[in-house]
């Protein structure tokens, strides 16, 4: 089976450009979250899509959006950017829930985007 | 609130067995992890643990729970050179992951 994947891996762009962030779940999966790293914040949840739906969102100004496909695959969006959101983006999905199951809240990262802001 | 503490450096020798210890604050979470990360990847799920134990065993990782402390440790035995990480601590609730700042590990041959 194969993992989460993210691309691109790499990205560089400028000040005020706007930037979409791809993340392909594990096939099955339904949950995917989002998270920012960076080596002054460490890593930080910015939101969790399931069932094309955000269902749980962290403290990120407005620029910061996503969305989720019928396909379970999921963007990020990020307007306007600042030199400050240069960071590694991880995305990471979760098995369905299953009664009785001991998994469901496992998160399985992918590799992320590296992203930086000049 | 939510907070997850980890001390930020463990240097070790190869082969000796490594201890890292976490501290969580959430006492409604019911899952705990351990994740590993090299550089410029992403984070590797090493093992994970239910609030309703108190100790995990997987070949050489033994995760230790002490939930009234609200402590977390992961030992990892014959520590190896291949072992250099970084590693998380994280509590997970509704598709939401808290991580602690994470603890370098560096194993000297």
């Amino acid at each position: 089976k194969a993992g989460v994947t993210q691309t691109p891996r790499y990205l560089i762009k400028t000040r005020g450009q706007q930037v979409t962030l791809s993340c392909s779940p594990i096939s099955g999966h339904r949950s995917v979250s989002w998270y920012q790293q960076t080596p002054g914040q460490g890593l930080q949840f910015l939101f969790e899509y399931f069932s094309e739906t955000q269902r749980n969102k962290g403290n990120f100004p407005g620029r910061f959006s996503g969305r989720q496909f019928s396909n379970s695959r999921s963007e990020m969006n990020v307007s306007t950017l600042e030199l400050g959101d240069s960071a590694l983006y991880l995305c990471a999905s979760s098995p369905p829930p299953n009664p009785g199951s001991t998994t469901k809240n496992i998160q399985y990262f992918g590799a992320g985007t590296r992203l930086s802001v000049l | 609130g939510e907070d997850v503490e980890q001390s930020l450096f463990l240097s070790v020798r190869e082969g000796d067995s490594s201890v890292i210890n976490c501290t969580y604050t959430d006492s409604s979470s019911t899952y705990l992890y351990w994740y590993k990360q090299e550089p410029g990847a992403g984070l590797q799920l090493l093992t994970y643990i239910f609030s309703n134990m108190d100790m995990k065993q997987d070949q050489r990782l033994t995760v230790l729970l002490n939930k009234k402390d609200k402590h977390l440790s992961l030992r990892i035995a014959d520590t190896q050179t291949g072992d250099s990480a970084i590693y998380f601590c994280a509590e997970t609730r509704a598709g939401k992951s808290t991580f602690g700042d994470g603890t370098t590990l560096t194993v000297k041959p």
